[in-house]
């Protein structure tokens, strides 16, 4: 156990819909970082919440969106769904906002239907 | 734009080799390079790291080799073994950038 917590594990749903990916950081890491790993793109960061606010922003989509509440548990929510969002979505945190120690959890894996 | 370049994308090594895999990148303001290994259904876990102004570091039967000015590093696995089968990523970082990865190497150790 990574101590960083995602849930749902596995979600299937069909397109057009919308979802919301949660992330439980380590505890006392103020960073949380939303990668996406498809097959053939590997891990590409989305988005970086720290100690509430967005720092940083990647390749996301706007029909996805994030945001890091008070308990600095953070929600991913991707919406207007199509079959090419089917991937893994991993939560990392880190202590501080920047760095190389992030601490990964095992992911949701999103199918699209 | 692909940051960091990693190659091969898979690598099957007899139990007891040596497997290599290499990355390169082209931005020089990275200032540290970790390495992850993921296994199937997990998320990645660091697995060694490197900052450019050593050439080496070794952890174990893991070795990480540094070349600043090819702007190019590498990861070693001695006496490669079944248990190290997983997905192997390179990353690279600077500063309060987020870690940018490669696409992931996947290794094979066959008995």
């Amino acid at each position: 156990d990574s101590g960083v917590t995602q849930t749902p594990k596995h979600l299937i749903t069909a397109t057009g819909q919308r979802v919301t990916l949660r992330c439980s950081p380590r505890s006392g890491d103020l960073s949380v970082y939303w990668y996406q790993q498809s097959l053939d793109q590997g891990l590409q960061f989305l988005i970086q919440y720290y100690n509430g606010e967005e720092r940083a922003k990647g390749n996301i989509l706007e029909r996805f969106s994030a945001q890091q509440f008070p308990d600095l548990h953070s929600e991913l929510n991707l919406s207007s769904l199509e079959l090419g969002d089917s991937a893994l979505y991993f939560c990392a945190s880190s202590v501080e906002g920047s760095g190389p120690g992030y601490t990964f959890g095992s992911g949701t894996r999103l199918t699209v239907v | 734009q692909q940051q960091v370049k990693q190659s091969p994308q898979s690598l099957i090594v007899q139990k007891g080799g040596i497997s290599i895999i290499n990355c390169a990148y082209e931005n020089t303001a990275f200032d540290y390079f970790p390495w992850y290994q993921q296994f199937p259904g997990k998320g990645p876990a660091l697995l060694i790291a490197i900052r450019p102004d050593v050439s080496e570091k070794k952890e174990g039967r893991f070795t990480i080799s540094f070349n600043k000015s090819a702007k190019q590093f590498s990861l070693h696995i001695m006496d490669s073994q079944p248990g190290d089968s997983a997905t192997y990523f390179c990353a690279a970082v600077w500063g309060n950038t987020p870690l940018v990865f490669g696409k992931g190497t996947r290794l094979s150790v066959i008995a």
